[in-house]
């Protein structure tokens, strides 16, 4: 079946990038996306890339996709506190992309 | 734009007990609309699926008939836990989905609920 998987932590100092890596199986994905949960809140949709680009950038967020590897991720550049949480890549698959697969999520603490 | 909400936001219950949450879109159609778990650190697993006016697809190991879900309009989903155990208690967030206004399937995610059942 359909897997997605991320390392489950990531820890970065204040200013540096932080880089979180997914892998997923499922190669007629259409849409791959990045949600942030803070703690005991819902998913944020972060940003989102179409399977038929390679890279997208949304001011500090930077999404690399190699989708010959499968291999999605996401980069924070200039990394604040405000960005602690945990971060879930998920694939859309479905006849219509309308059901989503999501990866473990990774727990990015940021170190001031 | 697109916002989705979930009441109540934490609720607590009595074992035997039955529990209902309301997912609702607040400014949409959701034609879709989803109900996932989430236990402590993990991630979001897919409960059912359901559209609007027919019955509610489930996942498997998902009983359909201890996680009873109502899709009766466009804007409101309901999902009643019935017969509350505390190995119900969880994280419970639903999302909706429409065609329209939308320009990509996207799903846009409640606040969602903390259920704990004593």
């Amino acid at each position: 079946g359909e897997d997605v998987e991320q390392s489950l932590f990531l820890s970065v100092r204040e200013g540096d990038s932080s880089v979180i890596n997914c892998t997923y199986t499922d190669s007629s994905s259409t849409y791959l996306y990045w949600y942030k949960q803070e703690p005991g809140a819902g998913l944020q949709l972060l940003t989102y890339i179409f399977s038929n680009m390679d890279m997208k950038q949304d001011q500090r967020l930077t999404v690399l996709l190699n989708k010959k590897d499968k291999h999605l991720s996401l980069r924070i550049a200039d990394t604040q506190t405000g960005d602690s949480a945990i971060y879930f890549c998920a694939e859309s698959i479905g006849n219509y992309g309308q059901n989503f697969v999501f990866g473990p999520g990774t727990r990015l603490s940021v170190l001031p | 734009g697109a916002v989705v909400s979930q009441h109540p936001s934490w609720v607590i219950c009595k074992s035997g007990t039955s529990v209902k949450i309301e997912c609702r879109s607040l400014d949409f159609q959701a034609t879709t609309m989803f109900w996932y778990r989430q236990f402590p650190k993990q991630s979001l697993m897919l409960m059912a699926t359901s559209n609007e006016g027919s019955k509610a697809t489930y996942e498997q190991g998902v009983e359909k008939d201890k996680f009873l879900i109502n899709h009766a309009s466009l804007t409101l989903s309901t999902l009643t836990v019935t017969s509350a155990h505390p190995e119900d208690s969880s994280f419970y967030i639903c999302s909706a989905s429409g065609r329209g206004y939308l320009t990509y399937n996207e799903q846009f995610f409640g606040p969602g609920t903390r259920l704990t059942v004593l």
